[in-house]
């Protein structure tokens, strides 16, 4: 099944602890992105990957980083989170432009 | 500063009849856009999309309206079913790099 995975679906961290949620496609797609949702905001895109080793800054990159050492991986790393960025995270991924995104079923984090 | 707008939180609509969502965008390089539906504790899943160069595109009860002088979409779902409740977003981007998403717009069906 075609599909976007990401783990895991719910993660509670304490501030400073580096933690990294994983995205992985079965797509081939070139294109992998990470969002954020939070109340009234809708989705933010924290950073975007045209390809393997290619990776851009999207709207609130700030405490975040990513890498696409492979296509089909695009790790989400917090190095040292704080409580605002607990939020919904979803990955996702798309063949090329323009074509739709395919989205994974989410990472709920909560940071104290 | 938001470049995709959805000024209606929700929207209530009889079973039957037609559902309209809005979407405004400020960014005129904007040149491909989409609509999304997404349930509680999913991620959000593809409906239709359309490009700059049409100003209508229909997928059977989903049609998109696209009118770039006013920077404005739209969403009609005719008819609406009690299923199609959900929050839908819609999206816009400039050549496919980034995505640009509005706040969501929550939809009821009612039976």
């Amino acid at each position: 099944e075609a599909q976007v995975t990401q783990n895991p679906r719910y993660l509670i961290t304490v501030t400073g602890k580096k933690l990294t949620v994983t995205c992985s496609q079965n797509m081939n797609h070139e294109y992998m992105s990470w969002y954020r949702q939070d109340p009234g905001l809708g989705l933010r895109q924290i950073y975007y990957s045209m390809n393997v080793e290619v990776t851009d800054k999207g709207d609130v990159p700030e405490g975040y980083k990513v890498s696409r050492k492979e296509k089909r991986n695009f790790p989400l790393i917090l190095e040292s989170p704080s409580p605002n960025q607990t939020s919904l995270y979803f990955c996702a991924s798309s063949p090329g432009q323009p074509s739709p995104l395919h989205f994974g079923n989410g990472t709920r984090l909560t940071v104290t | 500063d938001q470049q995709v707008k959805q000024n209606s939180p929700s929207l209530s609509v009889q079973e039957g009849r037609i559902s309209i969502l809005n979407c405004d965008y400020t960014n005129s390089m904007f040149d491909y856009f989409l609509w999304y539906k997404k349930y509680p504790a999913e991620g959000p899943t593809f409906l239709i999309s359309i490009s700059s160069i049409k100003d209508k595109n229909e997928d059977g009860r989903f049609t998109v309206f696209l009118n770039k002088s006013a920077k404005h979409l739209s969403l009609h779902i005719v008819p609406s079913q009690p299923g199609d409740s959900a929050v839908y977003f819609c999206a816009a981007s400039a050549r496919g790099n980034q995505f640009y998403f509005g706040t969501g717009t929550s939809l009821t069906v009612i039976p």
